[in-house]
């Protein structure tokens, strides 16, 4: 079945320390998404992708970020300088007609802790 | 700068009771507007995209409504099973714009 797959499901960070979330798509969608949830907020956008080789930030992209180096594929690294990282970030992808009706695919999240 | 706005932020329904969910948004240019329902700890699932005032959408108990400024996601006689929280999103030329969501509880 296509899908977003993201990895891991939870991620625990130290102080300091980058940290990579994975987000893998079998759809053939051109464009990715990275957005992080909060409690009481909106998904707010951390980076896109429309193509690959190409990405633009988001309304959030202050301490991350991103590759595209193949179609399938668009990992989010959190780095260091990203002073309040504990969310629920979700990747998602659109494509196309479908992308037109259904907006985005989203993947099933990773929530990230700092401890 | 595109705005979505929902409320109430939380919503107690008893099973049975009917009740509305409010998307306000402001945008340069619609080209969809769509709901999407989310259970905890999951990512957003696809309910209904809208494109132009007047059109409406239903979906089992769900009725999603869109006019030029707001949209209305209806919930008639709920059951527990349709607690979730339910995201409105907006869609400019290459991106969505999300509100906060609603989360609906239904007790039986």
């Amino acid at each position: 079945d296509g899908g977003i797959t993201q990895s891991p499901k939870y991620l625990f960070r130290k102080e300091g320390q980058n940290v990579t979330l994975s987000c893998e798509q079998n759809l053939n969608h051109d464009a990715m998404y990275w957005y992080r949830q909060d409690p009481g907020q909106g998904l707010r956008l951390i980076y896109y992708s429309q193509i690959v080789n190409d990405f633009q930030k988001g309304d959030i992209a202050e301490g991350y970020s991103v590759s595209r180096e193949k179609k399938e594929s668009f990992p989010l690294t959190v780095t260091s300088a990203q002073k309040n990282p504990t969310a629920f970030y979700l990747c998602a992808s659109s494509g196309g007609q479908v992308g037109s009706y259904y907006g985005y695919t989203f993947g099933s999240g990773t929530r990230l802790t700092v401890v | 700068e595109d705005q979505v706005t929902q409320s109430p932020e939380a919503l107690r329904l008893q099973e049975g009771e009917s009740s509305s969910l409010n998307c306000s948004y402001t945008v340069s240019g619609l080209r969809g507007l769509f709901w999407y329902r989310q259970d905890p700890g999951k990512g957003p699932e696809f309910l209904f995209t809208l494109y132009s005032a007047g059109e409406e959408k239903e979906k089992e108990r769900l009725k999603a409504t869109l006019t030029k400024k707001e949209s209305f996601l209806h919930i008639t006689a709920p059951k527990p099973e349709d607690s979730a929280t339910y995201l409105c999103a907006v869609r400019d030329d290459y991106k969505l714009s999300f509100g906060a969501g609603t989360t609906v509880t239904v007790r039986a």
